[in-house]
């Protein structure tokens, strides 16, 4: 089975810290995601990437920037966290090209005081 | 861009009855996929349809798409308490690295 594992389920962090969220997966997928999940708004993505050092912005990137290392790892940061960030972020891994479907973590919910 | 729309937003039913979740999109599209959430965790993958017509069954789940690739429907017979949950239908039209659009959700709440 797929695994795809978010370092923290409930993170608590203060505004203008800079955030850290961190996801491994490890099936060897060309593809991972982030996304934030708020209430009324469902999934929204927040960047992507296809392949190591390579990153694309999804529909909503601003204030959020992203770090693939690593094929396994794939890192979101927060440059310097506002409170309108808080949310459930969801990180996911896909194989290849031609819409294989994507395998999610466990989520992230993080709140900004 | 494309939108999904997911009918009905939310759906108390008793237990032991059937229920259908529908997922409409603005665009043809290339896979559908079906998603299940369980409250403050993560999305399950469920199953996924590309082809007109298909039809899958996973246990007492069955999932249709329609020969245009813009409708889909998700069937519960017999439904269970562990059905509950948040249930989301993704979709892919094309373009790089398979980003997925996503319905918001069908919230089922299985009565006793």
């Amino acid at each position: 089975d797929v695994k795809v594992t978010q370092s923290s389920r409930y993170l608590v962090k203060r505004t203008g810290e800079k955030v850290f969220l961190e996801c491994v997966q490890d099936m060897d997928h060309e593809n991972m995601f982030w996304y934030r999940q708020d209430p009324g708004l469902g999934l929204r993505l927040i960047y992507f990437s296809y392949d190591v050092k390579m990153k694309e912005k999804g529909d909503i990137p601003e204030g959020y920037s992203v770090s693939r290392e690593k094929k396994e790892r794939f890192s979101l940061i927060l440059e310097s966290a506002s409170t309108n960030q808080t949310s459930m972020y969801l990180c996911a891994s896909s194989k290849g090209t031609g819409g294989q479907p994507q395998h999610f973590g466990d989520g992230t919910r993080l709140s900004i005081l | 861009s494309q939108e999904l729309e997911q009918s009905p937003q939310s759906l108390i039913v008793q237990e032991g009855k059937n229920l259908t979740i529908n997922c409409t999109s603005s665009k043809t599209l290339y896979g559908l996929y079906w998603y299940k959430q369980k409250y403050g965790e993560g999305l399950i993958f469920l199953m996924m349809l590309q082809k007109g017509g298909e039809e899958k069954s996973h246990e007492k789940i069955t999932a249709k798409l329609d020969e245009k690739k813009q409708q889909s429907s998700l069937h519960i017979t017999a439904s269970q308490p562990s059905h509950a949950g948040i249930y989301l239908c993704g979709g892919y039209s094309g373009g790089g690295a398979d980003g997925l659009t996503f319905g918001k959700g069908t919230h089922l709440i299985i009565q006793p």
